[in-house]
């Protein structure tokens, strides 16, 4: 079955302690993103890459570091997580570039205390 | 700056009926726009995508329209059932000179389909 899949689905954490929230694409996308959600926000783009070794910023990178090492894999680290990055995660691909749909993952809800 | 804008008053209608949802843009000419749905907890899922070379797009009940011009996309849901229950999420895609992979999201408009 064709899925992006992040693990974990939920999280409880401290503030400061470093946590990796993976995605994985079983599909051979090119194309992968991170976004979080959050309510009156809406989708805000926090990272994206175009392809294996090539990643850039959204629109909202402080804090988040991601890297693409391999085409399936798409992990968000936070090295420090405070309070303000309690969120609803959502992981996303999509197969070329302009191709313009995106295949989301189920979400993970972040809590930072 | 590039801005978004969606009703965020959630459209309650009756069964049968067609709903309308506006999505407007500023400060930039996307070369498509696109349109999801999402339900609660879940992530968003893609309905429809629209050129904007494009005046009008549909799929089986949903039919979208792309107002270059005013700067607006609306997003019509005809014979509206229960099931159709959700938020909807516009996405306004980049310009033709801008990186493809940044890809912004309106906030959304929920609609509540009653029977």
């Amino acid at each position: 079955e064709a899925q992006v899949t992040q693990n974990p689905r939920y999280l409880i954490t401290v503030t400061g302690k470093k946590l990796t929230v993976t995605c994985s694409q079983n599909m051979n996308h090119e194309y992968m993103s991170w976004y979080r959600q959050d309510p009156g926000l809406g989708l805000r783009q926090i990272y994206y890459s175009m392809n294996v070794e090539v990643t850039d910023k959204g629109d909202v990178p402080e804090g988040y570091k991601v890297s693409r090492k391999e085409k399936r894999n798409f992990p968000l680290i936070l090295e420090s997580p405070s309070p303000n990055q309690t969120s609803l995660y959502f992981c996303a691909s999509s197969p070329r570039q302009g191709s313009g749909e995106l295949f989301f993952g189920e979400g993970s809800r972040l809590t930072v205390l | 700056s590039q801005k978004i804008e969606q009703n965020s008053e959630a459209l309650n209608i009756q069964e049968g009926k067609t709903a309308t949802l506006t999505c407007n843009y500023t400060n930039y000419s996307p070369a498509y726009l696109q349109w999801y749905r999402q339900d609660p907890g879940r992530g968003p899922v893609f309905l429809l995508l629209i050129r904007e070379n494009e005046k009008e797009k549909r799929k089986e009940r949903l039919k979208v329209t792309f107002d270059t011009t005013l700067k607006q996309s609306l997003f019509h849901i005809t014979a509206s059932q229960p099931a159709d229950s959700a938020t909807y999420l516009c996405a306004p895609g980049p310009e033709l000179t801008d990186s493809w992979g940044k890809l912004q999201f309106g906030a959304g408009t929920q609609v509540v389909v009653t029977p």
